[in-house]
C-alpha cells in the first residue's frame, strides 16, 4: 500500500518564476492538505482540498494556489517566487474531514529559490 | 487563535535514559492531539494521537496523555535508543469547522550511545 507520494523531491527555481508540486494521496484517502516547513520550524498549513474544492486556507498569499483532481491527487502552484518561499513543502492526506482522522504525510518537496 | 508550545531543544540524552518532551496547547473546544516524528531528510510520521480528554496514546514505547485540565500532551519514553534521534512535533487539530493541523516548533532529540 503506497503512502503519500510527492514529486519532485528537490528543485531549484529563480526568484520570480513559477513552480508546480504534485501529490498522490494514500490509497483510500480523499482529502489532501499542503504545508510549508521552513528550516528549523514546524509545518505551517497552506490549504486543504476535498471533493475538488478548497475547504480551508491558512495565512498564505494568493500566489499560492492549488487544485485537486477527480482521482484525489493534487497540485500546489506558487507564482512569482520569493527567496522566502524556500522550504520543504509537505503534502498530507486523510480519509474525510474528521478532526480525529489520522493524517499521513509525504516525504516532501524541497524547494530552493535563488 | 490555536497554538502549540513545545519545550525548547535540543535535547541530548544517553541511551536508556528517560525522555520527557513537554507540550502545551491553546485551543477552543475539544481538539485532537498528535505527536509526529521527523527523521533526518524525511517527512513527518505519526507517532501517536489522542482524541479526547484522559485518552492515552502510545506507540513504539512512547506515551502521551491528553490532559484537559492542564492543556498538556507531554511525550514520554522510559528508555530511549539511538534510533529515536529525530525531531518531535506536537500538533493539534481543533475540530469543528477547522480541519488543519497546528504544529509546535519541534524538539530535536539526540540520543548518544
Amino acid at each position: 500500500d503506497a503512502g503519500v507520494t510527492q514529486s519532485p523531491t528537490h528543485l531549484i527555481k529563480t526568484r520570480g518564476q513559477q513552480v508546480t508540486l504534485r501529490c498522490s494521496p494514500k490509497s483510500g484517502h480523499d482529502t489532501v492538505s499542503w504545508y510549508q516547513q521552513a528550516l528549523g520550524q514546524g509545518p505551517q498549513f497552506i490549504f486543504q482540498y476535498y471533493e475538488e474544492e478548497e475547504r480551508q486556507r491558512g495565512n498564505f498569499p494568493d500566489r499560492f494556489s492549488g487544485h485537486q483532481f477527480p482521482n484525489y491527487s493534487s497540485e500546489l502552484n506558487v507564482n512569482a517566487l520569493l527567496l522566502g518561499d524556500s522550504a520543504l513543502y509537505l503534502c498530507a492526506s486523510s480519509r474525510g474531514l474528521g478532526s480525529g482522522n489520522t493524517i499521513y504525510f509525504g516525504e516532501g518537496s524541497w524547494l530552493t529559490v535563488v | 487563535g490555536d497554538s502549540v508550545t513545545q519545550m525548547e531543544g535540543p535535547v541530548t540524552l544517553s541511551e536508556e535514559a528517560f525522555l520527557t518532551i513537554n507540550c502545551t496547547y491553546t485551543a477552543t473546544g475539544y481538539p485532537s492531539l498528535f505527536w509526529y516524528v521527523q527523521y533526518p531528510g524525511e517527512g513527518l510520521q505519526l507517532l501517536l494521537k489522542a482524541t479526547k480528554a484522559d485518552d492515552k496514546g502510545s506507540n513504539k514505547g512512547f506515551e502521551a496523555t491528553y490532559r484537559k485540565e492542564t492543556t498538556s500532551f507531554h511525550l514520554e519514553k522510559g528508555s530511549v535508543q539511538v534510533s529515536d534521534s529525530a525531531v518531535y512535533f506536537c500538533a493539534l487539530n481543533p475540530g469543528g469547522s477547522a480541519r488543519q493541523l497546528t504544529f509546535g516548533s519541534g524538539t530535536q532529540l539526540t540520543v548518544l550511545p
